[in-house]
């Protein structure tokens, strides 16, 4: 079984630059999570999606974060404009079921953002 | 929210020596304490999980367990091996409740010596 996808791995942009991140997760998977995890620290919950729809996104910084996930598969992350704090690795993770806590969360490889 | 705290943050054993990780926790709600290793370049994995109703649960050279009076649960790893070197995180949550939402712990820096 294939395992949750993302991309790009790795990502370098400017401050107030804008980026993206991708990810797929794993197939029949109706709950999608996206975590930001700084340096040192665990995994901080960003945004939850429950198939298309949105479960949680208390603390998503919306005024320069976006994400959605069309059609209940991919799912889009997007930082508009960066700020240095948002250097991070952010992780997208799936679980099979409705994500009510108790389900194991499959998490992908990360993509690591670096904003100078 | 919910407040977790893992200790130690880091921690260092000899190849096959035994290796204990707690994690407190502050909601009398949690209901679930589960245990993820993430490893360099990689994601958290699950490893062990338990929930309220069990008070030990083992898996192989793995086990955790909980006093929920207390409010704290705890990783055990017995004959490590290099293999094991990762961090690992603890997650309480409660299912279903208001705190369903995974809150990891800092983690703790396992490094295991040959």
């Amino acid at each position: 079984e294939a395992g949750v996808a993302q991309s790009p791995r790795y990502k370098i942009i400017e401050k107030r630059q804008s980026v993206a991140f991708w990810c797929n997760p794993i197939s029949g998977h109706a709950t999608l999570y996206w975590y930001q995890q700084i340096l040192g620290q665990g995994p901080k919950l960003l945004i939850q999606f429950q198939n298309n729809g949105v479960v949680d996104d208390s603390q998503l910084p919306k005024d320069r974060f976006s994400a959605e996930r069309l059609k209940g598969v991919d799912s889009t992350l997007k930082i508009q404009p960066a700020k240095l704090e948002d250097s991070a690795v952010y992780l997208c993770a799936s679980s099979l079921v409705v994500g009510m806590g108790g389900d194991e969360q499959f998490f992908g490889p990360g993509t690591r953002l670096t904003v100078l | 929210g919910e407040n977790v705290e893992q200790h130690p943050s880091t921690l260092s054993v000899q190849e096959g020596d035994s290796a204990v990780i707690k994690c407190t926790y502050s909601d009398s709600a949690s209901n679930y304490f589960p245990w993820y290793k993430q490893e360099l370049g990689k994601g958290p994995q699950l490893i062990i999980d338990i929930r309220s109703n069990v008070g030990e649960k083992k898996d192989q050279r793995i086990a955790v367990t909980l006093n929920k009076t207390a409010k704290h649960f705890s990783l055990h790893i017995t004959e490590t091996q290099p293999e094991d070197s990762a961090v690992y995180f603890c997650a309480p949550t409660g299912i279903g409740g208001s705190n369903y939402k995974l809150t990891f712990g800092k983690g703790t820096l396992l490094t295991v010596n040959p």
